[in-house]
């Protein structure tokens, strides 16, 4: 299995709440993504990171925002949480680079319950 | 952006016989396509994955074959057995580069014993 550890594993909060999600690598791998998983939906891109501090946006990136300042974590933020953003969210890593697309890996995700 | 389309929803299939699963996808830019299989409350897990610059690739019951003309792409796996039951997703690279995937929207597929 990758080195990819989320935390934590399940959540449960209210509506309003900040709540922030881990993700942390032991490959020492330049990409990191976040994604979230919904009936129906399959995967979504949330956000992604190419280098410390190197963050852009993905398709569902409304509501959130991600940290990178160290290359073996990224950080999922849901400012103030909406019963929306119930899902179950997954962190994903690949050694890419410019020169081109390598597999990405999944860590073991995160159920997240919004109230 | 990059917009991908997975069939069947739902297949299922005799124990032994072949399962095919085809996606397609809209983003000529995009040249990396992998196939995940998904247990239920489990990580997607790489199964196979195929790039722009080969039409078909194999790895013992399981294949993928890439038509870059027509922007199509499927997974065949052959002597299906029970431990082969989940979903599958197909996904495509986003602007053909490592700006993330762009997924299918999945296939479970049974196999009926």
């Amino acid at each position: 299995d990758a080195g990819i550890t989320q935390s934590p594993r399940h959540k449960v909060t209210e509506t309003g709440t900040p709540v922030t999600l881990r993700c942390h690598q032991t490959e020492n791998h330049r990409y990191m993504y976040w994604y979230r998983q919904d009936p129906g939906h399959g995967l979504r891109l949330i956000h992604y990171s190419y280098g410390v501090k190197d963050t852009d946006k993905g398709e569902v990136s409304d509501g959130y925002s991600v940290s990178r300042s160290k290359t073996e974590d990224f950080l999922l933020t849901l400012e103030s949480a909406t019963s929306s953003q119930t899902s179950v969210y997954f962190c994903a890593i690949s050694e890419s680079n410019a020169a081109g697309n390598q597999p990405q890996h999944f860590g073991d995700g995160t159920r997240l319950s919004i109230l | 952006g990059e917009n991908v389309e997975q069939h069947p929803s739902t297949l299922s299939v005799q124990e032994g016989d072949s399962a095919v699963i085809k996606c397609t996808y809209s983003d000529s830019a995009s040249n990396y396509f992998p196939w995940y299989k998904q247990e239920l409350g489990k990580r997607p897990q790489l199964i196979i994955d195929i790039r722009s610059n080969v039409g078909e690739k194999k790895d013992q019951r399981i294949a993928v074959t890439l038509n870059k003309t027509a922007k199509h792409f499927s997974l065949h796996i052959t002597e299906t057995q029970p431990e082969d039951s989940a979903v599958y997703f197909c996904a495509a690279n986003v602007g053909g580069g490592a700006d993330g995937l762009t997924f299918g929207k999945g296939t479970h597929l049974i196999i009926q014993p």
